[in-house]
């Protein structure tokens, strides 16, 4: 069965720090995978990665794929605590274009 | 565009009564996807459609789970009875019809107790 493991399940670090979520996975037929962030309401997509070793950055937001080893990381610097939410993981199941979302991280950045 | 819209956002009711919650996809959107978010399941897909068409209900919980696409622009997942046990975050999503793998938009959700 197609899965997305996400660890640590919560992580609580202060203001400043950097941080790195990881997340595995185990699909037939790899196509992509998408770090969405869940503040009090829906998720919001982040980043999208399809190729090994790529890094995607956007502020002080960044991920990169490894598809050998089969896991991305999402990397946090300079955290503030507007980065406080859950932040998921999600990979496309083969033959469908439905998402299995990992349980997610949750994140707890105080002042 | 105002983005994926749905509603209630909020609903409290009586076990056995009969939900209906109601979702907008974002215009020219294909897909429609219909999730349930617990604590103790995460995110999990319910049904999805594409072009209105049911492509996938397996993640439907049981028999008192329905879901409907009249048109390309409304949907409504309905729990007919209600247990304590269906209260969750139910958020709805769209996206566009892909050559290769686009992200999905979610809507506001809409939390449901069912006391």
């Amino acid at each position: 069965e197609d899965k997305v493991v996400q660890s640590p399940l919560s992580l609580v670090v202060h203001e400043g720090d950097t941080v790195t979520l990881n997340c595995s996975y185990e699909v037939t037929n790899f196509r992509s995978l998408l770090w969405y962030k869940q503040e009090k309401k829906a998720p919001t997509f982040l980043f999208m990665l399809t190729s090994s070793g790529i890094e995607k950055k956007s502020g002080r937001l960044s991920s990169i794929l490894d598809k050998k080893e089969l896991f991305s990381i999402l990397n946090i610097t300079a955290t503030q605590t507007g980065d406080s939410a859950v932040y998921l993981c999600a990979v496309p199941e083969e033959g469908n274009n439905d998402m299995r979302f990992g349980a997610g991280t949750r994140l707890t950045v105080k002042p | 565009d105002a983005g994926v819209i749905q509603s209630p956002r909020h609903e409290v009711t009586e076990m056995g009564q009969e939900v209906t919650l109601r979702c907008k996809p974002i215009s020219g959107h294909d897909y429609l996807f219909w999730y349930r978010q617990t604590m103790m399941r995460g995110l999990e897909l319910l049904i999805y459609f594409n072009n209105n068409v049911p492509i996938d209900d397996s993640g439907m919980p049981e028999d008192r789970f329905s879901a409907k696409m009249p048109n390309a622009s409304f949907s409504t997942l309905k729990i007919q009875p209600s247990e304590p046990r269906d209260s969750a975050v139910y958020f709805c999503a769209s996206s566009l019809q892909r050559v290769s793998y686009n992200e999905q938009f979610f809507g506001p959700g809409t939390r449901l107790t069912v006391l």
